[in-house]
């Protein structure tokens, strides 16, 4: 069955520090992978995909994220953290060999102090 | 650019009553449209996605309905409100199957 998970339900990161959000999924075809950001009470904004390609891929607001096959995960990064990048974070996969529906992980709050 | 519009932002509804949110895309045409649901502040649920106009596929089995009279125009409703369909509505558009989703900013609909 596909599946998106996201082992965190929190992460916390001092300021300036790198952080990373891990997302592990499964999927029977070709995966397609997205990043989403939700700030309180807002939508979710994208932040990266990957489709094909170059397995490091980079995104809006200085993040970036890591497709590695063989451990089937797409861990999102960035290299020194902001205190504004506190928010929810969704990993989401999109099977090939189905129809378009994305499959959500179920987010990880991360918090970044001061 | 395009842009969603989604509204109301807060809805306080009594129970039995019935409910209507509307969602609106700008600046695309043809654009795939979904209503997510979200409880609890965290895992979103699909409720419906259309590919084009009268064309809704319904994922969850409850108590709501989805319409699109319109190219870019997305109705969510129900005839009567449970204490259950409380939760943050998230209306969304994209391009193409393998495109990002774009979402509105969301409707906290409270049912008391």
């Amino acid at each position: 069955a596909q599946s998106v998970a996201q082992p965190e339900d929190q992460v916390n990161v001092a300021e300036g520090n790198p952080l990373t959000v891990k997302c592990t999924y499964s999927v029977s075809g070709n995966p397609y992978l997205f990043w989403y950001v939700q700030y309180p009470n807002r939508g979710l904004q994208f932040l990266l995909k990957y489709i094909t390609g170059d397995n490091l891929v980079k995104g809006s607001y200085g993040f970036e994220a890591e497709f590695n096959k063989s451990q089937t995960s797409f861990h999102l990064k960035k290299p020194s953290a902001l205190v504004s990048d506190s928010a929810l974070y969704f990993c989401a996969v999109r099977d090939s060999d189905s129809n378009y529906q994305l499959i959500w992980g179920a987010g990880t709050k991360l918090i970044i102090k001061p | 650019s395009q842009t969603i519009h989604q509204w109301p932002a807060t809805l306080v509804q009594p129970v039995g009553s019935p409910l209507s949110l509307e969602c609106t895309v700008e600046g695309t045409s043809n654009p795939n449209l979904y209503w997510y649901r979200q409880a609890a502040g965290r895992g979103l649920q699909l409720l419906f996605y259309s590919v084009g106009i009268g064309q809704i596929s319904s994922e969850v089995p409850q108590n709501l309905s989805a319409s699109r009279p319109q190219d870019r125009q997305f109705i969510l409703s129900s005839k009567k409100l449970l204490l259950s369909d409380s939760g943050f509505y998230l209306c969304a558009w994209s391009l193409r199957e393998n495109s990002p989703l774009h979402f509105g900013n969301g409707t906290r609909l409270t049912v008391t």
